[in-house]
């Protein structure tokens, strides 16, 4: 069955610290991953992509990396901030849009 | 350039009725997809229309249909309305369709926020 599990479920993290996020997966064939923010409330923003030949993508402050043989990726968040606080969605895809499959995100609160 | 708009953004209503969600996606976008986000379930794909066709259509019982018009604005309807089907409805457009091999950025929109009670 394919599956993403993301760790931790939840995390709080003082402000100007850094974290990562972790995303497993057993979904094959694989097309890409993605890293979505959700905000409370608010629909998801996507940070990253990557595809099968890239093990590392930087957007601003936040630096994902893909391991595509352990089927492990993580997403590094330095210097964090409050507008941190979010939801981090990790979603795999087999290819194409229906062949999605996401995670239960983690829920990241940063405190001053 | 406007984001992608979904209106209304809450709804409630009452086990049985049917419901229409409309969803306008950025300028120049053909690719509009559909989502059911829920607090047990996740985040779930309903189903995806590029140019007016639907493409893909994900795990999810008939009562769920949608549409999408020439000027790429999608419908999602909800027919019968059960109690289960409280959750925040997202649609996302992008430039290209989900294909194979082809890796476009989806923007979401805010949500629609059904209750059924």
């Amino acid at each position: 069955k394919n599956q993403v599990e993301q760790s931790p479920q939840s995390l709080i993290i003082l402000e100007g610290k850094n974290c990562t996020l972790q995303c497993n997966y057993t979904v094959s064939p694989f097309s890409n991953l993605r890293w979505y923010k959700q905000d409370t409330g608010r629909g998801p923003v996507s940070l990253t992509i990557m595809t099968f030949s890239e093990n590392t993508k930087s957007n601003g402050r936040y630096t994902a990396t893909l391991d595509a043989d352990t089927k492990q990726s993580s997403l590094h968040i330095t210097a964090s901030q409050l507008s941190d606080s979010a939801s981090y969605i990790c979603v795999v895809s087999k290819g194409g849009y229906q062949k999605v499959t996401f995670g239960t995100g983690t829920k990241l609160q940063v405190i001053p | 350039k406007a984001g992608v708009t979904q209106t209304p953004r809450y709804l409630i209503k009452t086990r049985g009725q049917q419901v229409t969600l409309s969803c306008s996606p950025i300028s120049g976008h053909r690719s509009v997809s559909w989502y059911q986000q829920t607090p047990g379930q996740g985040l779930q794909f309903l189903f995806e229309y590029f140019s007016e066709t639907q493409r893909n259509k994900g795990n999810f019982p008939g009562r769920f249909s949608g549409r999408q018009f020439s000027n790429s604005r999608s419908e999602m309807n909800v027919s019968t309305l059960e109690l289960g089907d409280s959750a925040l409805y997202l649609c996302a457009s992008s430039s290209t369709p989900g294909l194979a091999g082809v890796v476009d950025t989806q923007y979401f929109g805010p949500g629609t926020r059904l209750t059924v009670l």
